[in-house]
């Protein structure tokens, strides 16, 4: 168990809809990154917050918007989906500031498909 | 581009066997990942190896990177060990985001 969790684990939706995946980060981890798995684009990453602020930006759809609250949790809105959307989306969490290499650590991920 | 280049693509062991996974990467990185993902689709650390070598249990993983390149060791395979290998790294003077390989797929059969 990474210490990082995520909810809900699996999730089946339809075309054109919204849905909001909930991650909460290691306790002490101050960033949240969130990463795509998708069968064509292999693991991307998405986008990274540090304790509230958004701080890099990956391959992410205009679609697709993130934020991080005050007590560091974090949530990937996803709207407008498409078939395409269908992934399993990770959060991980890593401690200190945005600058540095720490290590970072995976929630479970949680399984989207749409249909 | 930024490239992270994973070899083998495949591997079939009979348990017990030993293996050697790579990762090439086409630039100075500050950090170097390795993950097991499980037949679940959990991502579990194996190991934070920017440089050096370390050794966790039958896992061990050494990375040169004044060479570009990383290797984790499998010995006495188990058929838990099966699943896909990833290798991920964070380039230096770039965003702290992973880059992740394509993955090496190991099946261990009995």
């Amino acid at each position: 168990d990474s210490g990082v969790t995520q909810t809900p684990k699996h999730l089946i939706t339809a075309t054109g809809q919204r849905v909001t995946l909930r991650c909460s980060p290691r306790s002490g981890d101050l960033s949240v990154y969130w990463y795509q798995q998708s069968l064509d684009q292999g693991l991307q990453f998405l986008i990274q917050y540090y304790n509230g602020e958004e701080r890099a930006k990956g391959n992410i759809l205009e679609r697709f918007s993130a934020q991080q609250f005050p007590d560091l949790h974090s949530e990937l809105n996803l709207s407008s989906l498409e078939l395409g959307d269908s992934a399993l989306y990770f959060c991980a969490s890593s401690v200190g500031t945005s600058g540095e290499p720490y290590e970072q650590y995976f929630g479970p991920g949680t399984r989207l498909t749409v249909t | 581009g930024i490239q992270v280049e994973q070899s083998p693509p495949d591997l079939i062991l009979q348990e017990g066997a030993n293996s050697t996974l790579r990762c090439n990467f086409s630039d100075s990185v500050n950090n170097l990942q390795w993950f097991h993902q499980n037949p679940w689709g959990q991502l579990i650390n194996l190991f934070y190896i920017p440089s050096g070598t370390k050794q966790n249990g039958r896992l061990s993983a050494t990375t040169v990177a004044t060479e570009r390149y990383s290797l984790l060791y499998i010995s006495s395979s188990q058929t838990t060990d099966s699943g896909v290998y990833f290798c991920a790294v964070r380039f230096s003077g770039g965003y702290n985001k992973l880059i992740f390989g394509a993955g090496t797929r190991l099946a261990v059969h009995p």
